[in-house]
């Protein structure tokens, strides 16, 4: 298994507060990724890093932020979070070349009453 | 944005039989990706095709890259119970300095009957 860690496992908060989710990896890989997953939409990508301090946005980046300032950490945060944003997250990594396959951590199920 | 297709969307099959299911889409794709993923669990790869006409197994699972570039098919040969869970196929077409952004299906729901 790729060593890929998120934490916490799980967390729910209230509608309007903040909340940072993390993704750690011990694997050295450049490329890292956040989606969310929801029924009947399958896995969709919020953002993606191709290296320290370099992110872009992916499919439903609204209302989501990232930074890494590690290889081995990503971090996505909720400035305010909302009740659309109930979902379970999951990391991806994958490393430079042509064939990046994508490993994902365990997930991460957030609720926001 | 891109959209994947999956069939079916469900089965239930008898243990021992054999499983087909496949993904297409309206895009050409340069990788096709499938993975499985068990319940409160993040997806595991199972396997990964990069040409088109690609067949490649692993164990009981065979996937073919079809030769469109439209579609891909996984085959599971003679299912046990650890089957169970839900298949997902992703897409991507860009392979460059910024990584590869897939594009996921929405998942064939299997289940095997004892």
């Amino acid at each position: 298994d790729a060593g890929i860690t998120q934490s916490p496992r799980h967390k729910v908060t209230e509608t309007g507060t903040p909340v940072t989710l993390r993704c750690h990896q011990t694997e050295n890989h450049r490329y890292m990724y956040w989606y969310r997953q929801d029924p009947g939409h399958g896995l969709r990508l919020i953002h993606y890093s191709y290296g320290v301090k370099d992110t872009d946005k992916g499919e439903v980046s609204d209302g989501y932020s990232v930074s890494r300032s590690k290889t081995e950490d990503f971090l996505l945060t909720l400035e305010s979070a909302t009740s659309s944003q109930t979902s379970v997250y999951f990391c991806a990594i994958s490393e430079y070349g042509d064939t990046n396959t994508q490993y994902f951590g365990p997930g991460t199920r957030l609720t926001v009453l | 944005g891109q959209q994947l297709n999956q069939s079916p969307q469900s089965m239930f099959i008898q243990e021992g039989e054999d499983v087909s299911m496949n993904c297409t889409s309206s895009s050409i794709f340069n990788t096709w990706l499938w993975y499985k993923q068990d319940p409160g669990e993040g997806p595991v790869l199972l396997i990964a095709l990069y040409k088109a006409g690609e067949l490649t197994s692993n164990g009981r699972l065979t996937a073919q890259f079809g030769i469109t570039r439209k579609d891909s098919f996984l085959n599971i040969s003679a299912s046990i119970p650890s089957d169970v869970g839900i298949y997902f196929c992703a897409g991507s077409r860009s392979r460059d300095n910024y990584g590869q952004n897939f594009v996921f299906g929405p998942g064939t729901r299997l289940s095997v009957l004892p």
